[in-house]
């Protein structure tokens, strides 16, 4: 199993262009979670789907974000328009169902928005 | 107050030590709990789960659950340097969100 799979790796932008980061989960989970991890937060919770339904986007900080998950194998998380206060590493996690089952990482997006 | 509460440390061991790693939660109605590690650069690995109060043990890692007090932990036995990492308490709560406390930095001193 090659794991939850994040693309890009790195992604540098100037402010006010557009990002997509693109995460595919591990085959056969149920359940996928975007975080953003920052020395200042820690690592926040910005939305979680269960079988491609959004069921909280309570953490997502501002209209500027958005999150699509249109099949089970494929998500994105859209920033539009960026910002340096963006700036983060942005990590996608599956579990097999939401409730009480392990969740693995991927390897996380570093977005810097300059 | 945050719903994962960890004591950001560095917290300091020697090599061979015991290491004790603690985390509080508020939520009630959470019925899951984790452990993570975090190499710095890496994203966060999966070490120990427990879902019942006692303990659960797995090599050199023991995972702690008290729910009555909301109190979860994790030792590790025999210390090595490359146990070196920021250690990240994670609790299913009661609406399926897997929330994340600040993690602890646990250094192991040669």
């Amino acid at each position: 199993d090659a794991g939850v799979i994040q693309s890009p790796r790195h992604e540098v932008t100037e402010m006010g262009q557009e990002v997509t980061l693109r995460c595919k989960p591990i085959s056969g989970h149920n359940s996928l979670f975007w975080y953003r991890q920052t020395m200042m937060r820690g690592l926040e919770l910005l939305i979680y789907f269960n079988n491609n339904v959004p069921i909280d986007d309570s953490g997502m900080p501002e209209d500027r974000f958005s999150a699509k998950m249109p099949n089970a194998s494929f998500s994105t998380l859209k920033i539009q328009p960026s910002e340096p206060r963006d700036s983060a590493v942005y990590f996608c996690a599956s579990s097999m169902t939401a409730a009480n089952t392990e969740a693995f990482f991927g390897q996380g997006t570093r977005l810097t928005v300059v | 107050q945050k719903e994962v509460e960890q004591n950001s440390g560095p917290l300091s061991v020697p090599e061979g030590a015991i290491a004790s790693l603690n985390c509080t939660y508020s939520d009630r109605g959470s019925q899951s709990f984790f452990w993570y590690r975090q190499y710095s650069g890496k994203s966060p690995e999966l070490i120990m789960s427990i879902y019942s109060n006692g303990d659960k043990e797995d090599g050199r890692f023991t995972a702690q659950l008290n729910k009555a007090s909301q109190y979860v932990s994790l030792l590790i036995r025999d210390s090595q340097p490359s146990d070196s990492a920021t250690y990240l308490c994670a609790v299913h709560n009661a609406g399926n969100m897997l929330t994340f406390g600040g993690g602890t930095r646990l250094m192991v001193k040669p």
